[in-house]
């Protein structure tokens, strides 16, 4: 059974910095390619960045190009998001994700939830 | 990057058909045929729906079904019922950036 478990969120200032973490079972991890998404509070998803199977190619979004940097440790079956600067518009659940094709994902995690409040 | 354009919201009653149609551009949704669709119920993780614009993932009912006309994607949810009733979510690669979401649509059955 494929699963993705994340971890690492919670309350930070500002500025501040926070380390997301994704674990993965089920399925050959460093044959594909993951993604992190994120949703705001009552709002939509928002795709963050992905990675491709062995860490040489990354993509982000324009909001947090420069601030987050995804990696991946594929003797570990675990995903990073090392999210830097962090801003208040940074809240919300943050979802791994693993890519099947063309960026659809066919499994997600549970989510961790990223709080940027002072 | 803007987000694709999706109706905010879709209404139907049980049994109906409805469609939520999902426009890009060529850079996007007109220019690879990498469209997918997520089902998401309130507090619950998104659910893969359809994949490269009409595909269906195993376990999927056959009531949905995706298609695409040059830069608008459209899902089709065919025998409306009441656990239908959720967030629609399109997203396409895009050569901009990689990918990008939809604006979301919500689906009410009457």
């Amino acid at each position: 059974e494929v699963q993705l478990v994340e971890s690492g969120g919670g309350l930070v200032e500002p500025g501040g910095s926070l380390r997301l973490s994704c674990e993965a079972s089920g399925f050959i991890f460093g044959s594909y390619w993951m993604h992190w998404v994120r949703q705001a509070p009552g709002k939509g998803l928002v795709w963050v960045s992905r990675i491709n199977t062995d860490g040489g190619v990354t993509n982000y979004a324009d909001s947090v190009k420069g601030r987050f940097t995804i990696s991946r440790d594929n003797a570990k079956n675990t995903l990073y998001l090392q999210m830097n600067s962090l801003r208040a518009e940074d809240t919300g659940i943050y979802y791994c994700a693993k890519d099947l094709s063309w960026g659809a994902s066919d499994y997600w995690g549970q989510g961790t939830l990223v709080t940027v409040s002072s | 990057q803007s987000a694709l354009t999706q109706p905010a919201s879709v209404s139907g009653s049980p049994g109906q058909s409805i469609t939520i149609s999902c426009t890009g551009t060529s850079s996007d949704v007109g220019g690879y045929n990498s469209v997918s669709w997520y089902q998401q119920h309130p507090g619950k993780v998104p659910k893969l729906m359809i994949y490269e614009d009409s595909n269906r993932p195993s376990g999927v009912s056959n009531r949905f079904s995706g298609s695409k006309s040059g830069n608008t994607a459209s899902l089709t949810i065919s025998g409306l019922q009441a656990e239908d009733e959720a967030d629609y979510y399109c997203s396409s690669y895009t050569s901009a950036i990689s990918h990008v979401f939809g604006t979301g649509t919500k689906v009410t059955v009457l």
